[in-house]
């Protein structure tokens, strides 16, 4: 069992609409938890941090659920520019990230 | 300022041919990783420096990978020899000193193909 999952998608959706990506962890160790993006033949980028109180950076709002080891992206008024794939990522105690292979997320005009 | 840069960006060798790949990281940054990214897998960790000290390589594959990082600061990571499995993408990142967590900042990555 992969230690973190996702839904791979991929997710067509049309522009302006609401999308809600969730991601589950296996090790309740887990310390850190992000949401990374990752535009095709590129480097992944840091979206948002993920906290338990929830944080919200514009259009996006982020959730983490430790009891039931969730994370969850929520995306208001989508754009065509947010077609990318968005991976979820937890840390443990040391450094490494530790990586979802991705949802495929896809706005249609 | 400049963000991670690595060289080449791409690169097709053949079996059991040798492949080194540089990481430049961000100036002043202390900690740099290597990922990979095998063809329809997730990204996955390689290894952990501070500075020139190996701190983490739990995920090397094998000893047919080695990652230097002479004076702590640019880094390479060569295959030797090269197999068929180790086609892929190869991230570098880097981030800021400990002891908390830092946002790890990537490079553009270097898309190896083995034939």
């Amino acid at each position: 069992r992969k230690e973190v999952e996702q839904d791979p998608g991929p997710f067509n959706v049309p522009e302006g609409a609401t999308v809600a990506f969730n991601c589950t962890y296996s090790n309740s160790a887990s310390q850190s938890f992000f949401w990374y993006r990752q535009d095709c033949r590129k480097e992944p980028k840091l979206l948002m941090s993920v906290y338990s109180s929830g944080n919200e950076d514009g259009r996006f709002t982020a959730q983490l659920n430790r009891a039931s080891q969730y994370i969850s992206l929520l995306i208001r008024d989508s754009k065509l520019s947010d077609s990318a794939t968005y991976l979820c990522v937890v840390t443990h105690s040391n450094y490494q990230l530790i990586w979802g292979a991705g949802t495929k997320l896809i706005i249609k005009p | 300022e400049a963000g991670v840069t690595q060289f080449p960006s791409h690169s097709v060798i053949e079996k059991g041919q040798t492949v080194t790949l540089r990481c430049d990281p961000i100036s002043g940054h202390d900690n740099l990783y290597w990922y990979r990214r095998v063809m329809g897998k997730e990204i996955k960790f390689l290894l952990h420096f501070v500075k020139e000290s190996k701190q983490d390589e739990s995920g090397m594959p094998n000893n047919r990978f080695l990652a230097e990082r002479t004076g702590g600061t640019y880094s390479t990571l060569k295959v030797q020899p090269a197999e068929l499995e180790d086609s892929g993408v190869y991230f570098c990142a880097s981030s800021q000193g400990t002891p908390t967590y830092n946002e790890q900042f990537f490079g553009p990555g270097t898309r190896l193909t083995v034939l």
